[in-house]
C-alpha cells in the first residue's frame, strides 16, 4: 500500500467554523508532512512531524494546529479561518531518515473553502 | 534552504527528449535535489532524487555537475501524457525532509 489517504477531498466552512482534514497511512513512514497550495502556485510546506513530534513548523498561523495522534495519522484542525485561507491542503508521508530514497508520498489533498 | 530557479513554461513535442535546467547556488552540504511531476488538482509525484554525477530510474535521468550548483532532469521521448508541472526540490533530512518548493516549470507535450 503506496498511498496516503485525505479527507474529506472538499470542505466549505465559515469563518466561525471548526472543522478537521484528516490524513492516514499505512507505509510505515515515520515523517508526515502539511503543504498549503494556492491554485498555480507551489505548495508550501506548513509543518513536519518526525516520530510523531512536531519537528518543523513555518511560522503558520495558530487558526491552523496539526495533531499527530499516531504514526499512521496526521490532523489538521481549523478554526476561525480566513478567506485567502482557502486552498488545496496537501499530506504527504516519507521515511524519516536517510535509509530510503527521500521520496514524500503524497496524498490527493483537500479543496477548503472558506467563506 | 537553498532556493532554486526554474525555467517558467517549456513546449515541446511527443517523442522529443525534454532537459529542465534547475539551479541552486546556495545548496548546501547535506541537500539532496529531487524532481516531483504534479498535474492539476493532484498532489506532487516523486520523479527522482539526487546527490552528485547522474542517477537514473525508469522514467527520468538527473544529472549534477561536480559544484552541485544545477541540475538537469532529463525526460526521454515525452508523451501529451507528460504534460504537467515539474519542480526542483533541494533539502536535507533533519527529521523529516525539510524542503522548499521552487516555482516550477510547466511543460506542455505537443502532438
Amino acid at each position: 500500500d503506496t498511498e496516503v489517504t485525505q479527507t474529506p477531498k472538499h470542505l466549505v466552512m465559515g469563518m466561525t467554523n471548526k472543522k478537521s482534514l484528516k490524513c492516514e497511512q499505512h507505509m510505515g513512514h515515520r515523517a508526515m508532512y502539511w503543504y498549503k497550495q494556492k491554485a498555480k502556485k507551489p505548495p508550501e510546506l506548513m509543518f513536519v512531524y518526525s516520530y510523531e513530534k512536531l519537528s518543523i513548523n513555518e511560522s503558520v498561523p495558530s487558526r491552523f494546529s496539526p495533531e499527530c495522534p499516531n504514526s499512521s495519522l496526521l490532523n489538521l484542525h481549523l478554526h476561525a479561518l480566513q478567506p485567502e485561507d482557502s486552498a488545496l491542503y496537501l499530506c504527504a508521508s516519507s521515511q524519516a531518515d536517510l535509509s530510503g530514497t527521500g521520496e514524500l508520498f503524497f496524498g490527493e489533498g483537500s479543496r477548503l473553502t472558506v467563506l | 534552504l537553498a532556493k532554486t530557479t526554474q525555467p517558467i513554461s517549456m513546449d515541446s513535442y511527443e517523442g522529443q527528449e525534454v532537459n529542465i535546467t534547475c539551479s541552486h547556488n546556495n545548496i548546501a552540504t547535506n541537500d539532496y535535489i529531487t524532481w516531483y511531476q504534479q498535474f492539476p488538482s493532484q498532489g506532487p509525484r516523486f520523479i527522482i532524487q539526487g546527490y552528485k554525477t547522474k542517477v537514473t530510474n525508469e522514467v527520468a535521468s538527473l544529472f549534477i555537475p561536480a559544484d552541485r550548483k544545477s541540475s538537469t532532469l532529463s525526460l526521454p521521448r515525452v508523451s501529451l501524457s507528460d504534460t504537467a508541472v515539474y519542480y526542483c526540490l533541494v533539502g536535507e533530512f533533519t527529521g523529516g525532509f525539510k524542503t522548499i518548493f521552487g516555482a516550477g516549470t510547466r511543460l506542455f507535450v505537443k502532438a
